[in-house]
């Protein structure tokens, strides 16, 4: 069965330093998505991807957020300098349609010192 | 008002017991309705898809009221494995964004 993938899987990072997390989405999904989960909290939604850009992003996905789909599969979320509240679990997913069920990656669990 | 609004439990009931979460949205324009279940420090699974007719599957039954704003999920004959949170998610129309509510969690105990 086909799956979201994502690196990598746990990444700890000093504050102010780059990140870039990857996600490799199901072949046929046409529209992508990240999200991110803060300990504890509800999943939040960050930004959407489609057609080779972003279709609509939360007050969340400040000028430190960028994503960018490199190579046609490749999916990547960077923040430029992260800050402690940065701290969460990220999930990529994906659909095939305008509609319907969304699929996720298992995430990437970022921890900023 | 919050746009999905879920009790956040924990709902802790004995194996065999049946246990209701409800939900509530606040966008009228919304479009597809859906629960999904998340196991600790893991991805959401879809769970099912609610349609307006209601729908079930297996111990699971998911009804939408469009009038009152309302989804809810019924869980019959509950296993110690359906312990897990439980989250709501919305999606309106036009940007079809996939909003989600905090989650209800459930344990089920022997």
């Amino acid at each position: 069965e086909p799956e979201v993938t994502q690196t990598p899987s746990h990444q700890v990072t000093q504050m102010g330093q780059e990140v870039i997390l990857r996600c490799v989405p199901i072949s046929n999904h046409l529209y992508f998505y990240w999200y991110r989960q803060i300990l504890g909290q509800k999943v939040e939604f960050l930004v959407s991807f489609y057609n080779n850009e972003i279709s609509e992003k939360s007050e969340i996905f400040d000028d430190q957020f960028s994503v960018e789909r490199p190579d046609g599969s490749n999916f990547t979320l960077k923040i430029r300098s992260t800050k402690l509240e940065d701290s969460a679990m990220y999930f990529c997913a994906g659909r095939p349609g305008a509609t319907g069920e969304l699929f996720f990656g298992e995430g990437s669990r970022l921890t900023v010192l | 008002r919050k746009e999905v609004e879920q009790d956040p439990g924990p709902f802790n009931v004995p194996e065999g017991a049946t246990v209701a979460f409800n939900c509530t949205y606040s966008n009228s324009a919304s479009q597809s309705f859906f629960w999904y279940r998340q196991d600790c420090r893991k991805e959401p699974k879809l769970l099912m898809s609610v349609y307006s007719s209601g729908n079930e599957d297996g111990r699971f039954t998911a009804q939408l009221n469009r009038a009152s704003q309302y989804i809810s999920l019924l869980i019959r004959d509950s296993k110690l494995s359906d312990s897990a949170t439980y989250l709501c998610v919305v999606a309106r129309g036009g940007s079809y964004i996939p909003t989600f509510g905090r989650g209800t969690s459930l344990i089920v105990h022997p």
